[in-house]
């Protein structure tokens, strides 16, 4: 069936420096979404990519869509201790009319 | 705006009991989902309500089911409850339509426990 990976599934770093999260989808998507939930907290919607090859950046965060569509990642630069968290990608379920399949997420600590 | 309210925010129940479990979306968004969200299994889809129409359903047992109001408001009802049903069970709210383009507003959950 359909699968949305996500690697690492934890990543520890010490503040300062950047992390990367990748997602790998077994389907072409038609668009790509990011969340981010904070611990004891929920899911928090990043952003949304649809374009292939597309580059995002929101301040130190940068999302990418990859070329063929299946694959994205999340780039933060300087980690800082306000970014410990777990970050899920999302893609549209296929035979769905409008609904996400998630990623099991990366969960990053930051140590200061 | 107000965002997504769940209520109760805890539950303890045992095993056998049945729960119901209330989530009132962002007034607007027609369309509500629900999670089931474990460390081992992530955020695991149940099933979403759009216009009081269950439109799309995950691979869970018919213990799980849902219903919608016309005010959008949605409950899921879980019965005969086991100890794998202990969870956090999120509701997503978006504006609808083709929703996964349009972002999902997350509430705060209700955690269940089961014992």
């Amino acid at each position: 069936g359909q699968q949305v990976m996500q690697i690492p599934q934890y990543q520890h770093v010490q503040e300062g420096e950047d992390f990367t999260t990748y997602c790998n989808s077994s389907t072409t998507l038609s668009n790509i979404q990011w969340y981010k939930q904070r611990p004891g907290g929920h899911p928090v919607f990043l952003i949304q990519l649809v374009k292939s090859g597309e580059v995002k950046k929101q301040k130190r965060l940068t999302f990418q869509f990859g070329e063929a569509k299946k694959n994205s990642s999340l780039h933060i630069t300087a980690t800082q201790t306000t970014d410990v968290g777990t970050y899920f990608c999302a893609g549209p379920r296929r035979g769905s009319q409008g609904n996400l399949i998630f990623g099991k997420g990366t969960k990053l600590s930051v140590k200061p | 705006k107000a965002g997504v309210t769940q209520t109760p925010r805890y539950l303890i129940k045992t095993r056998g009991q049945q729960v119901t479990l209330s989530c009132s979306p962002i007034s607007g968004h027609r369309s509500v989902s629900w999670y089931q969200q474990t460390p081992g299994q992530g955020l695991q889809f149940l099933f979403e309500y759009f216009s009081e129409t269950q439109r799309n359903k995950g691979n869970f047992p018919g213990r799980f089911s849902g219903r919608q109001f016309s005010n959008s408001r949605s409950e899921m009802n879980v019965s005969t409850l086991e100890l794998g049903d202990s969870a956090l069970y999120l509701c997503a709210s978006s504006t609808g339509g083709t929703a996964s383009y349009n972002e999902q507003f997350f509430g705060p959950g209700t955690r269940l426990t089961v014992l």
